[in-house]
């Protein structure tokens, strides 16, 4: 199985920064990755496919880039909705797995 | 508008069985495969599996063989989840998603999750 490592797994921001989150495979997946956003006791949400495809609806402060074995999710300036735990999926082959999150926080 | 919506939270004793239903609506459910997604507490998301909603074919991830049975229902577009032999670990929010185009490997909508709680 292809092992996804997100880091940091935990980041405190203040609104308006900029963050860049982290998402490693542990083979090359192309740009089969994906990136979620889960607020707590709500679905994930789903926001960048292709590793830099924005999903329609998703703000554009939101962007994704790599390819191969390196991912980032950079949001460009926090809004107070951006806080929650995001997850980046690997869709290259099955079992398709996920990363083990990164919990972005208020500072 | 596309929309999934999930059975109610369910609370089960050891051994015993349960079988989550996923409802959609607002698309073609034959057109996009239908994947099962698991959240247990401290954990991260675990994808399950998923079924092709034209042939009913399904495809279980390794952790997931045996006791966990995906089945359709196209006549009312809809999916279900069975566990049978529940056992404490099985307690997580069960999720059901909608692959974006077709049967590619990423999910654009989710139902609203259900709370399985197997407890004696």
């Amino acid at each position: 199985d292809i092992q996804m490592t997100q880091s940091p797994s935990s980041l405190s921001a203040s609104v308006g920064d900029r963050v860049t989150l982290t998402c490693r495979a542990s083979q090359i997946i192309r740009t089969y990755l994906n990136w979620y956003q889960q607020k707590p006791g709500k679905a994930p949400k789903f926001l960048i496919y292709a590793a830099s495809s924005l999903q329609s609806g998703v703000p554009s402060r939101f962007s994704g880039s790599g390819s191969g074995t390196d991912f980032t999710l950079t949001i460009s300036s926090l809004q107070p909705e951006d806080f929650a735990t995001y997850y980046c999926q690997q869709s290259y082959n099955t079992p398709y797995t996920f990363g083990q999150g990164t919990k972005l926080e208020i500072k | 508008q596309v929309q999934l919506v999930q059975s109610g939270s369910e609370l089960k004793k050891p051994g015993a069985s349960v079988k989550i239903s996923c409802k959609a609506s607002g698309y073609t459910f034959t057109s996009h495969a239908l994947n099962w997604v698991r959240l247990a507490p401290g954990q991260g998301l675990e994808w399950m599996g998923w079924i092709n909603t034209n042939t009913g074919s399904p495809t279980y991830a390794q952790d997931f063989t045996g006791r966990f049975v995906f089945s359709l229902d196209t006549s009312v577009s809809t999916s279900y989840l069975q566990i049978s032999s529940l056992k404490a670990e099985d307690t997580a929010v069960y999720y059901c998603a909608k692959s974006k185009d077709g049967y590619v490997g990423h999910f654009d909508y989710w139902g609203q999750g259900t709370l399985v709680t197997v407890s004696s």
